[in-house]
């Protein structure tokens, strides 16, 4: 099973602010890494997909980034609705999440 | 509007089953693999199981696999997870998600609410 795994586990980030999470897979996925987001008491929501393509209706302050085994997601000004968990998923060998960023307000 | 809606959840005892369903809209169900995902409480998110589009092919994580079945009804609009043998550490939020294409190694563009499962005594 591929394992991945996020850091930080929180990130304490003023509104306005860039946020950087990162995600890293125990091997290879190629680009085959999707982020997601969740807020309290939702679903979670497609963000990014082949690991730097916007999800249809995603806005542009929010970029993937990365390949093989080491992957970025960032968002350039943080907005009040952007306050919520991020997970990455590799869907290059079944699937699997990373355990989750969580993007609070500092 | 592309839609999933899971119902079927809630409290059973330690052996006990549940039949999940999630009906789906807005979309050409019968193209598309499905997929349930289950959410451990205040933990991240697990792949459980899928279907491909006529049934023929079905996969399992190996936590569920001999006890839980999926299965879909095209004519319904319907996907179901039949849970057998169900365990504590089987108490999760359930959701349904759809592939963003027809493809089976891609990440999920739909997802349902959420149905709630809880296996205790």
């Amino acid at each position: 099973e591929i394992v991945m795994t996020q850091s930080p586990a929180t990130l304490s980030v003023s509104p306005g602010e860039r946020a950087t999470l990162s995600c890293r897979a125990s091997q290879s996925v190629n680009t085959n890494l999707a982020w997601y987001q969740q807020k309290p008491g939702q679903a979670p929501r497609l963000l990014i997909y082949g690991a730097s393509i916007r999800a249809t209706g995603i806005p542009a302050r929010f970029s993937g980034s990365g390949s093989g085994t080491e992957f970025t997601l960032t968002i350039s000004s943080l907005q009040s609705e952007d306050f919520a968990i991020y997970y990455c998923q590799q869907y290059n060998n079944w699937w699997t999440f990373g355990q989750g960023t969580k993007v609070e307000i500092k | 509007e592309v839609q999933l809606v899971e119902s079927g959840g809630g409290l059973v005892q330690p052996g006990g089953s549940l039949r999940l369903s999630c009906a789906a809209s807005g979309f050409t169900f019968s193209g598309y693999w499905m997929h349930w995902v289950r959410q451990l409480p205040g933990k991240g998110l697990v792949w459980v199981s899928r279907i491909n589009s006529d049934e023929s092919t079905t996969t399992y994580a190996d936590s569920v696999k001999g006890r839980f079945t999926i299965s879909r009804d095209n004519t319904k609009n319907t996907l179901y997870l039949q849970m057998n043998n169900l365990r504590a550490e089987d108490t999760a939020v359930y959701y349904c998600a759809r592939p963003y294409s027809s493809s089976s190694y891609v990440a999920f563009d739909v997802w349902g609410q959420g149905t709630v499962v809880t296996v205790s005594s």
